[in-house]
Order: C-alpha cells, then sequence, then structure tokens
C-alpha cells in the first residue's frame, strides 16, 4: 500500500487558518486522496477527497501538489469543534481497502 | 437517518472466548467494511462485504471472520480471543465506489481479560 507521512500534532488559534500537511511520495496514478478525522471518542468522520485538482466543500479544502505527492487540508477558520485526529488516506480505485496512518492531532487553541 | 450504528457499544471478554459484534448500515449503503483500532493508533482495516461476500481483507488472521446479510447489516465474529484483540471496532458502511466515502459507526470497546 502507499503509505502517507502526517506531523503527530500541530496547534492552531481558533477563528485562524490551519494548514494540515500529509506527504504521499508513493502516491499511485489510481489512488484518491481522502481525509477524515476522528473526534473523542466517536468514529472516523469524512472531510473531503480529490484526484487531482484542488477541492472545496463545506468543511475545507484540499489542496493538492502538482505531482501529487503531497497535499493539505485547510480548514479555513478553526473551531474548537475542529480539535481532533485528522488522518490523510490513499484509496485505489481498483480497491476498497482504506489504510489509516497515525494522523495528525490538531489542538484548537481559544 | 440513523446513520451507522453498532452493537453493543461495550462488551468485556475473556481470554479464548468467542464474541459477535454487528453493525447496521446507513440507508442506502450496501458494502460494509470492518476496522480495529488499538488506543492511541490509526483503525486498521479487517475486511470488507460487499453482496454477502468477503471483497478485501487485511493482515488479520482467520480468527477474525464476518458475514454480511441480504440487507446488508453485517457481524464480526472473533474466536480464540487474544488480550490483544481488546480495541475499538468500528464498522464503516459506503457505496461500492471507491471515489465515496465511508460512514463510520462509534464503535464497540472490547475488552479482553
Amino acid at each position: 500500500d502507499a503509505k502517507t507521512t502526517q506531523p503527530n500534532s500541530m496547534e492552531s488559534n481558533e477563528e485562524e487558518p490551519v494548514h494540515l500537511p500529509c506527504n504521499h511520495s508513493t502516491i499511485s496514478g489510481t489512488d484518491y486522496i481522502h481525509w477524515y478525522r476522528q473526534l473523542p471518542s466517536q468514529g472516523p468522520e469524512y472531510v473531503i477527497h480529490g484526484l487531482t485538482s484542488n477541492v472545496n466543500n463545506r468543511m475545507a479544502s484540499l489542496a493538492i501538489a502538482e505531482d501529487r505527492k503531497s497535499s493539505t487540508l485547510i480548514l479555513h477558520r478553526a473551531t474548537l469543534r475542529d480539535a481532533a485526529v485528522y488522518y490523510c488516506i490513499l484509496r485505489d480505485v481498483s480497491y476498497q481497502k482504506v489504510t489509516f496512518g497515525t494522523g495528525t492531532k490538531l489542538q484548537v487553541i481559544p | 437517518d440513523a446513520g451507522v450504528t453498532q452493537s453493543p457499544t461495550h462488551l468485556i471478554k475473556t481470554r479464548g472466548q468467542q464474541v459477535t459484534l454487528r453493525c447496521s448500515p446507513k440507508s442506502g449503503h450496501d458494502t460494509v467494511s470492518w476496522y480495529q483500532q488499538a488506543l492511541g493508533q490509526g483503525p486498521q482495516f479487517i475486511f470488507q462485504y460487499y453482496e454477502e461476500e468477503e471483497r478485501q481483507r487485511g493482515n488479520f488472521p482467520d480468527r477474525f471472520s464476518g458475514h454480511q446479510f441480504p440487507n446488508y447489516s453485517s457481524e464480526l465474529n472473533v474466536n480464540a480471543l487474544l488480550l490483544g484483540d481488546s480495541a475499538l471496532y468500528l464498522c464503516a458502511s459506503s457505496l461500492q465506489d471507491p471515489r465515496g466515502e465511508q460512514y463510520f459507526g462509534p464503535g464497540t470497546r472490547l475488552t479482553v481479560t
């Protein structure tokens, strides 16, 4: 499986933008980039996904590097409710298997 | 829509016993995946069911087995429990499309003593 690398933890002030990086240098052409987050005592929650182009939805934006070897999840205005572990995941279009790494624990400071 | 539901919420078993965990997918979803999440780790893929068959499997021994019913609900069975099987077991439902999102349930916390 292609793997992802994320920082173990990050901090952000409330109401400020947050950029969560993810490296995936061994990504293949058929891998989609997915982001999930897991709030304390809950199951993971889908955030966003993309293939090549940048993507926006109501929760966040996903910026994908031109060579696709890295991506950045952008939370435009962090709130205390955004404090969670964020996982960057690669999903091969041929398979349903999803491999989670250890993720980035985001702390939001009021 | 109730989303993905799992039962039971918590479970305590003794080493060597067998356990069955249950999952009801989100309405309209036909694919169920199971994950094991140890404390402080990311979820690890166990297997996935679609059309009542196991379609993908992660690196888990045969002690882990499952089943999917015609109504798309699913069970995860673990035989000969080991202390190391203590974890949060997550069920996720989706459509049979790797590009789509998975919806996770709240999980079942299994403790093996």
